[in-house]
């Protein structure tokens, strides 16, 4: 089985800052994939970000990067220049890529506020 | 490419009566989900479909009911609805469920059951 812990119900931070929104994961597969998705007022749910468990490196994509350690079992998602549009629910989550299917397991998502 | 279309966007039933949420990617995916997100719950997989013609149930399927129609169509149909049954559902489609395959969301359908 797999899980997805997301420990911090709200941030908060300034326009312009950096933040860190954290992501814990329970899986016994060796092959796993982690995704990010950000969830504004409006409903949608939107993919940001991916990161394979075999990646080398961490991935990155614009003003978004994934804090991949493997051993210590985290996903840590990094906005760098926060800005306004980025206040929203971000929800990590995992799926298996081992052969045959897996769906998505969703954390519970943490609620990011940017101030000006 | 109008992605991941749902319809209703809003819903209000009383206890006990049926209904059927339309689900349609125009993406060619191959698969499809249907989850319900409550507050401080996440999402949850209710049932998901690996390719047209097949279904499968998620993590909370009891209450519900699906149907491939096709492979651009995909519907849950709750058959008697129950107030717990008060939620935001979404569709999602991907590729496939095999390999590195990123959801796309639908914009949800809010469902209120009195």
């Amino acid at each position: 089985a797999q899980k997805i812990t997301q420990t911090q119900p709200g941030m908060f931070v300034q326009e312009k800052e950096a933040v860190t929104l954290d992501c814990t994961y329970d899986t016994s597969d060796p092959s796993y994939g982690l995704f990010w998705y950000k969830q504004p007022s409006s409903g949608e749910m939107i993919f940001l970000i991916y990161q394979g468990s075999y990646d080398q490196q961490n991935a990155t994509e614009g003003r978004y990067s994934l804090n991949f350690q493997k051993a210590r079992k985290s996903a840590n998602l990094v906005i760098s220049a926060s800005q306004l549009g980025d206040s929203a629910m971000y929800f990590c989550a995992m799926r298996s890529l081992n052969s045959g299917y897996s769906t998505l397991t969703f954390g519970k998502g943490t609620m990011l506020l940017v101030s000006p | 490419n109008a992605g991941v279309t749902q319809t209703p966007k809003f819903q209000v039933l009383k206890t006990g009566q049926s209904m059927t949420l339309q689900c349609a990617q125009d993406m060619n995916h191959n698969s499809m989900y249907w989850y319900r997100q409550d507050p401080g719950m996440g999402l949850r997989l209710i049932y998901y479909s690996a390719s047209e013609g097949t279904t499968d149930k998620g993590e909370v399927p009891n209450g519900y009911n699906v149907s491939r129609l096709n492979k651009r169509e995909f519907s849950l149909r709750l058959e008697s609805a129950a107030p717990s049954q008060t939620s935001v559902y979404f569709c999602a489609s991907s590729v496939g469920l095999a390999g590195v395959s990123e959801q796309f969301f639908g914009p949800g359908t809010r469902l209120t059951v009195l």
